[in-house]
């Protein structure tokens, strides 16, 4: 069975710092998504990692993926308020294609 | 067209009630899933449709019913639902069921069960 732990679960941190969301899982794969989603709100796709080394950058987010130590990255770098969400983490079964694991969320809180 | 659309937003029904939820894209995916997600819980996969063909059911309760009528329509028919029901029914498409572009989330139904 495919787990997916995140952490830290909660993040308080001030406008302006940086910091990283963490994601291991537990069997191989070389799929992982990165989502948001806003109290409320659906989930909002940030992004798709499908190779081992693969980095993407929208913003202040960066992502990464180590498929050898199982564990993807979501940096932050110089957080603003609009930032303050609910971030996932998921995970593709490599033999049961369509079927996404959830990390369980990491709620970050900027402040100013 | 870029979204997947879901209906209704809201639905409060009751234990003896049967009702649908609508999701439907016109992206030309070929994967359809259905998820549930509680209150500060993370999404849980419910049913995965392939090529309008049920692929994957992780063992949900049969008072759940999907059904996807054609390549942009997927629906889920619930019959004597239970209070613990109540939660945020999240409809996605891919382009395929191995999503090289990544899973497109509709809007949700929140669902309150009375």
């Amino acid at each position: 069975e495919l787990k997916v732990e995140q952490n830290p679960l909660f993040l308080s941190m001030q406008e302006g710092k940086n910091y990283t969301i963490y994601c291991n899982y537990s069997t191989t794969s070389d799929r992982l998504y990165w989502y948001r989603q806003d109290p409320g709100k659906s989930l909002e796709s940030l992004f798709v990692l499908l190779s081992n080394g693969a980095v993407k950058q929208e913003g202040r987010l960066m992502a990464s993926l180590d498929t050898k130590a199982r564990l993807s990255t979501l940096h932050i770098t110089a957080a603003v308020h609009d930032l303050s969400a609910t971030y996932f983490c998921a995970v593709d079964l490599v033999e049961a294609t369509g079927k996404s694991t959830f990390g369980d969320g990491t709620t970050l809180t900027v402040k100013p | 067209d870029t979204e997947v659309t879901q209906t209704p937003k809201h639905l409060v029904m009751g234990m003896t009630n049967k009702k649908s939820l609508k999701c439907e894209q016109h992206m030309g995916h070929r994967a359809m899933y259905w998820y549930k997600q509680k209150a500060k819980k993370p999404p849980e996969l419910m049913f995965v449709y392939s090529y309008e063909k049920l692929s994957i059911n992780e063992s949900v309760p049969s008072r759940f019913s999907p059904e996807c009528p054609n390549s942009s329509l997927l629906n889920l028919h619930l019959h004597a639902l239970q209070p613990e029901d109540s939660a945020l029914y999240l409809c996605a498409s891919s382009q395929e069921v191995i999503p090289y572009y990544g899973y497109t989330f509709g809007s949700g139904t929140r669902l309150t069960v009375v």
